[in-house]
């Protein structure tokens, strides 16, 4: 399986923008990009994920490297709601959609 | 409101014991899933299955075991085999086994040993 390479920790402040890197020079060509948070004491959550474009939704941006090798998960203004453990996950397997969760990020939100 | 629905919430095994654990979803998903958790750690997957009457071992199946009778419900037992079992347990469908699906999770039960 395809690994990822996240930091162990990020801080910012509420209502500041925040950029979650993910590294994953391995990647193949019919990986996705996903990313989930995870809430204590509760189940992960999906945010967003893509292949080679830049995605938005209504929780999230995802930008993707034009090699494709790393990530970025953008938090447009950050809220105490957003402080979280990040996981950026690669699922491109055929079938099974076996995900592999690393130790993902643990994000801190400063009031 | 569509969702997975784990129970219990919490649950204690005696030694030598089996239990079970449910999980159930209204989302008309064909997947599901069955992840285990510890302390500090990411997720782990024990089984899952992409249709009903089939499912598949994932990466710690040893101690466990599952059935998948109707499409909305797929329960874990966890077996005396598994001699350490407290963890955080999660469910999760997807709608299809597709590389672009997104997985939901149901909000987990804890497992401690009495």
């Amino acid at each position: 399986d395809a690994k990822t390479t996240q930091p162990n920790s990020m801080e910012s402040n509420e209502e500041e923008p925040v950029h979650l890197p993910c590294n994953h020079s391995t990647i193949s060509g019919t990986d996705y990009i996903h990313w989930y948070r995870q809430l204590p004491s509760q189940g992960p959550e999906y945010v967003i994920h893509g292949l080679t474009s830049n995605v938005n939704n209504r929780m999230a941006s995802l930008a993707i490297a034009e090699d494709r090798k790393s990530s970025t998960l953008i938090l447009h203004r950050a809220t105490l709601r957003d402080a979280a453990v990040y996981y950026c996950i690669l699922n491109g397997a055929v079938g099974a959609q076996k995900l592999v969760f690393g130790q993902g990020t643990r994000l801190t939100i400063n009031p | 409101d569509g969702g997975i629905t784990q129970s219990p919430k919490y649950l204690f095994r005696k030694e030598g014991q089996n239990v079970t654990l449910s999980c159930e979803q209204n989302l008309n998903h064909d997947a599901m899933y069955w992840y285990r958790q510890d302390p500090g750690q990411g997720l782990r997957l024990i089984y899952y299955s992409q249709i009903v009457n089939d499912f598949q071992k994932g990466d710690i199946a040893e101690g466990y075991s599952v059935s998948r009778e109707k499409k909305e419900s797929f329960p874990l037992t966890v077996t005396s085999a598994q001699k350490n079992p407290t963890a955080f347990y999660l469910c999760a469908s997807s709608i299809w086994t597709t590389s672009n699906q997104p997985q939901h999770f149901g909000d987990g039960t804890r497992l401690s040993i009495l």
